[in-house]
């Protein structure tokens, strides 16, 4: 079985571009998050996805970062324009409710710098 | 809310000796999972381990156990017969069971273990 694909891995952008990240989580899962990550510290949500429907973008910074889960698969996280501050790994995770195992399974996430 | 408190910002043990990593939680939920992920150095993120909270047994994989204490809301990792591979930052982590549909899990700060030889 295939894990979580992100792409790319690694990405270098000046402040101000806009930059997307891209995500395909485990065949058959519904429901896949974005989290954000700083050096040193753990995961912090920034949105979660049943199926095609965002339940949780609390803590999106909406006036600059953008998601869709088109056909509830694939996922896309934008951010327009970047900060330096948005340097950080940006990870996407998946998890399934089959079998009543609600274990969350992660890619190798996308490491941002922002010169 | 809940949140996960990780106390222990770096661990260090000796190649071979165990260790445990200490997690506690703050909830008012009776049903919930625990888990221990391991984030090795610009490597993926991977499960550990998991615990059900109406599960009395302590779960066990190989030399990770946990030894899950629900009153006192403890969640602590055991490693035994550390080995080098081992070296990572370990993340706990909670998620709450309401119904059949994902919800929110809540990541605790990290510990970085280190591994002697």
């Amino acid at each position: 079985e295939a894990g979580v694909v992100q792409s790319p891995r690694y990405k270098i952008i000046e402040k101000k571009q806009p930059v997307a990240f891209w995500c395909n989580p485990i065949s058959g899962h519904n429901t896949l998050y974005w989290y954000l990550q700083n050096l040193g510290q753990g995961p912090e949500l920034l949105i979660r996805y049943e199926n095609e429907e965002a339940v949780d973008d609390s803590q999106l910074p909406k006036d600059r970062f953008s998601a869709e889960r088109l056909k509830g698969v694939d996922s896309t996280l934008k951010i327009q324009p970047a900060e330096l501050g948005d340097s950080a790994v940006y990870l996407c995770a998946s998890s399934s409710g089959g079998q009543g195992i609600y274990t969350q399974y992660f890619g190798p996430g996308t490491r941002l710098t922002v010169l | 809310a809940q949140t996960v408190t990780q106390s222990q910002p770096e661990m260090s043990v000796q190649e071979a000796e165990t260790v445990t990593l200490s997690c506690t939680y703050d909830t008012s939920e009776s049903d919930y999972y625990l888990f221990w992920y391991k984030q090795p150095p610009s490597r993926q993120m991977i499960l550990v381990i998991r615990q059900e909270a109406y599960k009395q047994q302590n779960a066990t994989e190989n030399r990770f156990s946990v030894n899950f204490q629900k009153a006192a809301k403890s969640f602590s990792l055991k490693i035994s017969d550390s080995q080098l591979g081992d070296a990572a930052m370990y993340f706990c982590a909670y998620r709450r069971l309401r119904d059949n549909y994902g919800q929110n899990f809540v990541f605790g700060p990290g510990t970085r273990l280190s591994v002697l030889p």
